[in-house]
């Protein structure tokens, strides 16, 4: 079974709209990390956030704003007011304490294309 | 230079071949990554290393072979691949194992296998 599920393959939507991309994880461990990460057509992963097991604050930085709940096992990822250079595969991950954070299961992302 | 760095970006070798994949970080980190990206798969941890010891082997097969000289420097040795082995190959570090770092990705190689 997959640890971390994007049920979304790919969303369109039109600038300055907002959009809000699904993570749904799977973990037995009490303490864990969750990530998310950015690939733009260029390739690099950028990291965006690290948010840990025991903090459910939402957390938001600029037009970026995350929703962690763990009743749902979700960490959602909402973009406002979208922008042209918000493109790209964006990508949830988790690491858990059982195996010393040493390995990242990764989601197979979700394609944004934000279009004009 | 800054982050982490690959050479090179493409690469396009026959089964036959011999070929090496560099990855660089200049963050002062004591763990390096290799991962493989194929289309509409996750990303596939393959290596571990920390301190220049390797800790993970995700099962991978012994046609790739990882060497990693000190905590700056990665490498990953191909050869006789398959042309199932063709995707972009990313590497990416952190500041160590064991604790919940972040981490940081190198822009990768895409390989492809003829």
């Amino acid at each position: 079974a997959q640890k971390v599920t994007q049920a979304q393959t790919e969303i369109s939507v039109v600038e300055k709209e907002d959009v809000t991309l699904d993570c749904v994880y799977e973990t037995r461990d009490t303490t864990y990390y969750l990530f998310w990460y950015k690939q733009p057509p260029s390739g690099e992963l950028v990291f965006l956030i690290r948010r840990n097991s025991f903090d459910e604050q939402n957390e938001i930085s600029g037009r970026y704003s995350w929703n962690f709940q763990k009743s749902t096992s979700s960490f959602n990822f909402t973009i406002t007011a979208s922008q042209v250079v918000d493109s790209a595969v964006y990508f949830c991950a988790l690491s858990e304490a059982l195996y010393n954070f040493n390995k990242f299961y990764f989601g197979s992302g979700t394609k944004l294309n934000v279009k004009p | 230079e800054t982050g982490v760095t690959q050479t090179p970006r493409h690469l396009v070798m026959g089964m036959t071949n011999k070929k090496s994949l560099k990855c660089e970080q200049h963050l002062g980190h004591n763990a390096m990554y290799w991962y493989k990206q194929s289309a509409k798969k996750p990303l596939e941890l393959m290596f571990v290393y920390n301190f220049k010891e390797q800790t993970e082997n995700n099962s991978v097969p012994s046609r790739f072979s990882p060497e990693c000289p000190n905590s700056s420097h990665l490498f990953l040795h191909l050869h006789t691949l398959q042309p199932e082995d063709s995707a972009l190959y990313l590497c990416a570090s952190s500041q160590e194992i064991g604790k919940t770092y972040e981490q940081y990705f190198g822009p990768g190689t895409r390989l492809t296998v003829t």
